[in-house]
């Protein structure tokens, strides 16, 4: 079926507004991942679901982050009260249980801009 | 802590062999995978290693040595696609799915 989707793919905002960014995972996979890009960086580990089991949030920054998992499916990352330091692309990732369970399909990103 | 340590950048031509290397330092390790991510683009998997050798794709191979907290990936028959950048990762826990992901290296495949 259709790879991993977020949206929206940019996000401009202002300084001390919430902002939402979706992911759609692969359908089936349980297991999905928010990473952090900053430009020229490497991916920081947000947060993680696999199925019903409790989200680890040891990546999120600060209590200004937060996620959800609906139904085993979509997922909502908020960040509240943006600064400019949360300025980057915010990666979504998923996984089979039935594949490897290292192999995660990443979707095209949301790139968040705090003005 | 957990800390990967990979090249900032590496240059090559067209047809050559490039190596990437890795090491890291990890409370602990359950497989070492290495992800290509081109400008503007979203990273993909390209190959995963939990145990010690070499695995090969096509013109991509990864090692891994667990004894000696390091791998690489060579890249053969480079081509001008190939300039991306390439991630290491390491999944430091059986459960939880906590990876930690090198710095990157950027590669540039030169004519």
């Amino acid at each position: 079926g259709a790879g991993v989707s977020q949206s929206p793919s940019n996000k401009v905002t202002e300084k001390g507004k919430d902002v939402e960014l979706r992911c759609d995972p692969i359908s089936g996979h349980t297991a999905l991942y928010w990473y952090r890009q900053s430009l020229g960086q490497g991916l920081e580990f947000l947060i993680y679901f696999q199925g019903n089991s409790a989200p680890d949030k040891s990546g999120l920054p600060s209590d200004r982050f937060s996620a959800e998992r609906t139904g085993g499916s979509v997922s909502t990352l908020t960040i509240q009260r943006t600064q400019q330091e949360d300025s980057a692309v915010y990666l979504c990732a998923s996984s089979s249980p039935r594949g490897r369970p290292d192999t995660q399909y990443f979707g095209p990103g949301t790139r968040l801009t705090v003005l | 802590g957990q800390s990967l340590e990979q090249p900032s950048e590496v240059t090559a031509v067209e047809g050559a062999i490039v190596q990437i290397n890795c090491t890291y330092q990890t409370s602990g390790f359950y497989g070492l995978s290495w992800y290509q991510q081109h400008d503007g683009g979203a990273p993909t998997f390209l190959s995963y290693n939990a145990l010690d050798g070499l695995e090969e794709t096509g013109r991509f191979s990864s090692f891994l040595s667990r004894s000696d907290s390091y791998g690489y990936l060579l890249l053969q028959e480079l081509q001008m696609k190939d300039s991306a950048s390439y991630f290491c990762a390491v999944r430091a826990f059986r459960y939880g799915q906590n990876f930690v992901f090198g710095p990157g290296t950027r590669l540039s495949v030169l004519p």
